[in-house]
């Protein structure tokens, strides 16, 4: 059973409207969430992050936004670009055993129109 | 530039062929990483290496049979695979084996014919 899932298989929205990508988890125990953003023919990049003991972390146009009681976390771009169109991944890190696993929501492809 | 170079980064194969994918890293990593991604599924997490050590096997068939010789490379050797392998395989690092951010190379996109 999938641990976590990001149900919008893909989003379009205008270029300078905001992008909401949204992610669900199922174990209380992650610690720790990261997004991934994914070009065409190119490996995950890794975009921004936020520790369990915070419900908000930005950076610039992104915002990752988490609630735990709910475990739901959002990603947020404001404004929209065109060059934001890729596929963006939800992680979350299991802090169980040793290898600090991280595991992989299946993906929401965004399209930015210009 | 991630910094994790893999070759090659499309590749054809029979299902009686033998094939080795290669990864290389130059961020001075502790820990390597294989991953599996097929169409509409999240990334799998298929090997893991610290320091060299195999650390994590995740049930993954014996036609993958991983290698990492140093810290710097890593290796998938493929042998017998079936259609169903077909894939974009991922290698990863990170600063360790418990570090949360990955840095991913671009791929190999896998066909078993």
């Amino acid at each position: 059973d999938q641990q976590v899932k990001q149900n919008s298989p893909s989003l379009s929205v205008q270029e300078g409207r905001i992008s909401i990508l949204n992610c669900d988890y199922t174990n209380s125990m992650f610690d720790y969430f990261l997004w991934y953003k994914k070009y065409p023919a190119e490996g995950p990049t890794f975009l921004i992050s936020i520790s369990s003991i915070k419900d908000k972390n930005e950076d610039g146009r992104f915002t990752v936004f988490l609630n735990k009681s709910a475990k739901h976390l959002s990603l947020h771009i404001v404004p929209s670009q065109p060059g934001d169109s890729a596929v963006y991944f939800c992680a979350a890190n299991d802090p169980s055993g040793n290898t600090g696993k991280l595991i992989f929501g299946q993906g929401t492809t965004l399209q930015v129109k210009p | 530039e991630t910094g994790v170079t893999q070759t090659p980064r499309h590749l054809v194969m029979g299902m009686t062929n033998k094939k080795s994918l290669k990864c290389e890293q130059h961020l001075g990593h502790n820990a390597m990483y294989w991953y599996k991604q097929s169409a509409k599924k999240p990334l799998e997490l298929m090997f893991v290496y610290s320091l060299e050590e195999r650390v994590e096997n995740n049930s993954v068939p014996s036609r993958f049979s991983p290698e990492c010789p140093n810290s710097s490379h890593l290796f998938l050797h493929l042998h017998t695979l079936q259609p169903e392998d077909s894939a974009l395989y991922l290698c990863a690092s990170s600063q360790g084996q418990g570090s949360e951010k990955l840095f991913f190379g671009s791929g190999t996109q896998l066909s078993v014919l």
